[in-house]
């Protein structure tokens, strides 16, 4: 079955602190796509990142980094230097070959940062 | 290039009615998804369209159906609307079909009285 835990609920920071959200996920699969998107008070979702499961590299891109690390079904996002305009909803997301563009999403962690 | 848009972006429906959403894709995106999202339930999978084919279904009730036109259009109908169906119902259209990045419409928020 598949499933994605954002263990963290709400996370607050002050502006240029760092911040890490946690991703854990369960797919029976060997060949599967991990995603997170930003949700900013407008609604919007705002795609960040699409990985599949045989890359294992961190990517980093400007202030964001990923980190996926497939022992430990983990797909953490890590914000460097956080500003304001970081404050939204972030969504961790899985989606497995065959199944089309579904995703199954985490519950969400709010982020607020605050200046 | 446009986004993909939804209308309407607010409704208020009595219970018992029924509601068409509609979406239009990012152009040249032929794969059109839904999703429903509510503080209790979060975002969940409704359907997905490409080239007007339903391609997967979620685990919601027949009262949700969606269709694709051939220009990749998509709308989504509710009919004998519950007052649990109130949410942000969430479009988002992709290039391709299979675990693709998809990119999501502003949403219509549907508050059901």
């Amino acid at each position: 079955a598949q499933k994605v835990t954002q263990a963290q609920t709400e996370i607050s920071v002050v502006e240029k602190e760092d911040v890490t959200l946690d991703c854990v996920y369960e797919t029976r699969d060997t060949t599967y796509y991990l995603f997170w998107y930003k949700q900013p008070p407008s609604g919007e979702l705002v795609f960040l990142i699409r990985r599949n499961s045989f890359d294992e590299q961190n990517e980093i891109s400007g202030r964001y980094s990923w980190n996926f690390q497939k022992s430990t079904s983990s797909f953490n996002f890590t914000i460097t230097a956080s500003q304001v305009v970081d404050s939204a909803v972030y969504f961790c997301a899985l989606s497995e070959v065959g199944y089309g563009n579904k995703l199954v999403f985490g519950a969400g962690t709010i982020l607020r940062v605050k200046s | 290039k446009a986004g993909v848009t939804q209308t309407p972006r607010y409704l208020i429906k009595t219970r018992g009615q029924q509601v068409t959403l509609s979406c239009s894709p990012i152009s040249g995106h032929r794969s059109v998804s839904w999703y429903q999202q509510t503080p209790g339930q979060g975002l969940q999978f409704l359907f997905e369209y490409f080239s007007e084919t339903q391609r997967n279904k979620g685990n919601f009730p027949g009262r949700f159906s969606g269709r694709q036109f051939s220009n990749s259009r998509s709308e989504m109908n509710v009919s004998t609307l519950e007052l649990g169906d109130s949410a942000l119902y969430l479009c988002a259209s992709s290039l391709k079909q299979d675990s693709y990045e998809q990119y999501f419409g502003p949403g219509t928020r549907l508050t059901v009285t």
